[in-house]
Order: structure tokens, then C-alpha cells, then sequence
């Protein structure tokens, strides 16, 4: 049974760094066909990629929050860590994990984590 | 970065209709895109993938078409389960995957 599990904290204020943990069981970040992912949601509004990162440690980021975002993962504890600095209030969001298969025809994600509000406030 | 374009953004049916839910991408982006289907306090789930194929467990009434830059959603029967907000994603380009701005179907 796949299951992603994103932990965190719920309330950053302006300025700080974010960190997110995804936990992952039923499935290896070893594995070559899968990646995790990190996808965003502001209230009310559109899902956004941000980044995922391969078992062979490639890394890619949404370009526009490149200079803001390092993903890093840990196999020997199935997490991956997602940090995001200078935290801004339209950046207050659910944040998922999300396990990315590379298919033949399609890359896709196929299991999420339930996602975590986190809200950016003084 | 390849844009996509969902219509409508909303739309009102009736349970027992056939809905279709259109994308459409800036650019080609082949095969690879992916349908999801969201509803509300929920994560989004996997419908279709690669523009035809049906995720294991989703019912048949869902199907997928298109390829290049324009595709559809179909939903041949509609269920009262499926009320929701959809979401086309495009992972042609792995520089920057993108979704659609989605599409709320909500009950006439």
C-alpha cells in the first residue's frame, strides 16, 4: 500500500524558511521509474509544481521559484525534504507530495499525500 | 513554459449527462497529459494519463482523448459522485510541469 505523508510546520512567518518532510512507504525512492514531488495549492485556487527529485538524485525546479527552492531525499529514511526560503503571504498554501511515475507515453502522479495548510503571517 | 488552457473554467450538468472538458496547451505536448480529479479538503486524484489511459480503479464512464496540443475529458454518464473540479496537467516539458486553471462541474 502506497502512502505519502507531508509533516511541517502550519504557520511561517514573512521571511523565514519553510521546511516540509514527505514520508513515503510502499514504495523505494531507489526506484529508477518513480520520482516525488512537491505540488502547491493556494486557497481557492490552481494546483502549482514546484519539484521532484529522482532516485538517482536529478533534481528540477518550477522555474519561477528556482532561487527559492531545494528538494534533497533520504532512502534510507524514505523522506524527502522540501525547503523554501524567504516565505511571503501569497505563498500560504496546501503543499503536497506526490510520488511521479515516468510512464512509456506520460509522466504522472499517481498517489498524494493529503496535504498540509501552511499558512505565512506575522 | 507550456501553458494550458481548460474550458469551461465552470459548468452546471445534470446527473445521467455526458460532459466534456476540454485543454488545450500552448504547445505540443505530445501524449503526455495527465487528468485529474479534485474534490473539496481532498488531494486531487489520477483519472487519466497519457491522454488515453484509464488510472486502474476509475470507472469506464471517464475517458480520455487528443494529442499535440488539444484534448478532452469525457464523462459519459455523469454520477452524482463525480460533482468535482478537474484538472488537465501537461509533463511533455520536465522543466516545468504545468496544470490547467481547472474546470468545477457542479450540479445543475
Amino acid at each position: 500500500q502506497v502512502t505519502l505523508k507531508e509533516s511541517g510546520p502550519v504557520l511561517v512567518k514573512p521571511t523565514e524558511t519553510l521546511t516540509l518532510t514527505c514520508t513515503v512507504s510502499g514504495f523505494s525512492l531507489s526506484n529508477t521509474r518513480m520520482a516525488v514531488s512537491w505540488i502547491r495549492q493556494p486557497p481557492g485556487k490552481a494546483l502549482e509544481w514546484l519539484a521532484h527529485i529522482y532516485s538517482n538524485d536529478g533534481k528540477f525546479y518550477s522555474t519561477s521559484l528556482k532561487s527559492r527552492l531545494t528538494i534533497s531525499g533520504d532512502t534510507s529514511k524514505s523522506q524527502v525534504v522540501l525547503t523554501m526560503t524567504n516565505m511571503d503571504p501569497v505563498d500560504t498554501a496546501t503543499y503536497y507530495c506526490a510520488r511521479m511515475v515516468r510512464g512509456v507515453r506520460s509522466y504522472y502522479f499517481d498517489y498524494w499525500g493529503q496535504g498540509i495548510l501552511v499558512t505565512v503571517s506575522s | 513554459d507550456i501553458q494550458m488552457t481548460q474550458s469551461p473554467s465552470s459548468l452546471s450538468a445534470s446527473v445521467g449527462d455526458r460532459v466534456i472538458i476540454t485543454c488545450r496547451a500552448s504547445q505540443s505536448v505530445s501524449s503526455y497529459l495527465n487528468w485529474y480529479q479534485q474534490k473539496p479538503g481532498k488531494a486531487p486524484k489520477l483519472l487519466i494519463y497519457a491522454a488515453s489511459s484509464l488510472q486502474s480503479g476509475v470507472p469506464s464512464r471517464f475517458s480520455g482523448s487528443g494529442s499535440g496540443t488539444d484534448f478532452t475529458l469525457t464523462i459519459s454518464t455523469l454520477q452524482p459522485e463525480d460533482f468535482a473540479t478537474y484538472y488537465c496537467q501537461q509533463s511533455y516539458s520536465t522543466l516545468m510541469y504545468t496544470f490547467g486553471q481547472g474546470t468545477k462541474l457542479e450540479i445543475k
